[in-house]
């Protein structure tokens, strides 16, 4: 079972900045990694696959990198849509481990 | 256009069976992967299985291998989630998600279904 190490687990942080969520895989998972957004009492949405490939009708302020162990996402200029929580996820091991996920709050 | 219908609320006894449901449609439901991730009160999420429907194949993360079962019935577009005897700790919100063809990825979640183990 492939372990998603996902830091920080919380971050404050003010409308207008630049934030990054990093992911890290304890083996090589090629880029088979994906980033979603979960808001209060919802369902997660799928923001990123395949470690950089922005999904339909998410802003490009999001982008996402990496590969093999070692990944991120950006959010370029917070709106105040963005304060969620969110979460990596590997696919390269069926069914998938998810990262713990960060906590995006308002500074 | 991809929906994916969970069944209602649940509140259930310490012991007692459950199966919840997730009703597809808008895409070929027997290709593709469906499954289901858990959330317990406050905590993150947890990929627990998932199922092929066309042959029924399953897929358990280590965690939940002989604690649930997943199925599928094709005949009627529908994925299942169940447990032989409920305990306290399956109290959570559980999510149904399809997982794309081609990466992996999960591109659509249910609502999800609130299940509550008290006595």
């Amino acid at each position: 079972d492939i372990q998603m190490t996902q830091s920080p687990s919380s971050l404050s942080a003010s409308l207008g900045d630049r934030v990054t969520i990093t992911c890290r895989a304890d083996r090589p998972i090629s880029t088979y990694l994906h980033w979603y957004q979960q808001k209060s009492g919802k369902a997660p949405t799928l923001l990123i696959y395949a470690a950089s490939n922005l999904q339909t009708g998410v802003p490009s302020r999001f982008s996402g990198s990496g590969s093999g162990t070692d990944f991120s996402l950006t959010i370029d200029s917070l709106q105040p849509e963005d304060f969620a929580t969110y979460y990596c996820l590997q696919s390269h091991t069926p069914p998938g481990t998810f990262g713990q996920g960060t906590q995006v709050d308002i500074k | 256009e991809v929906q994916l219908v969970q069944s209602g609320a649940e509140v259930k006894k310490p012991g007692e069976p459950l199966k919840i449901s997730c009703r597809a449609s808008g895409y070929e439901f027997s290709n593709l992967w469906i499954g289901w991730v858990r959330q317990m009160p406050g905590k993150g999420l947890e990929w627990m299985g998932m199922v092929y429907p066309d042959d029924s194949d399953t897929r358990y993360s280590p965690s939940f291998e002989g604690q649930v079962t997943i199925s599928a019935d094709k005949s009627i577009t529908t994925a299942y989630l169940q447990w032989r005897g409920l305990k306290a700790s399956d109290t959570a919100i559980y999510y149904c998600a399809r997982r794309d063809q081609f990466v992996g990825a999960i591109d659509h979640w249910g609502r999800g279904t609130l299940v509550i183990v008290s006595s």
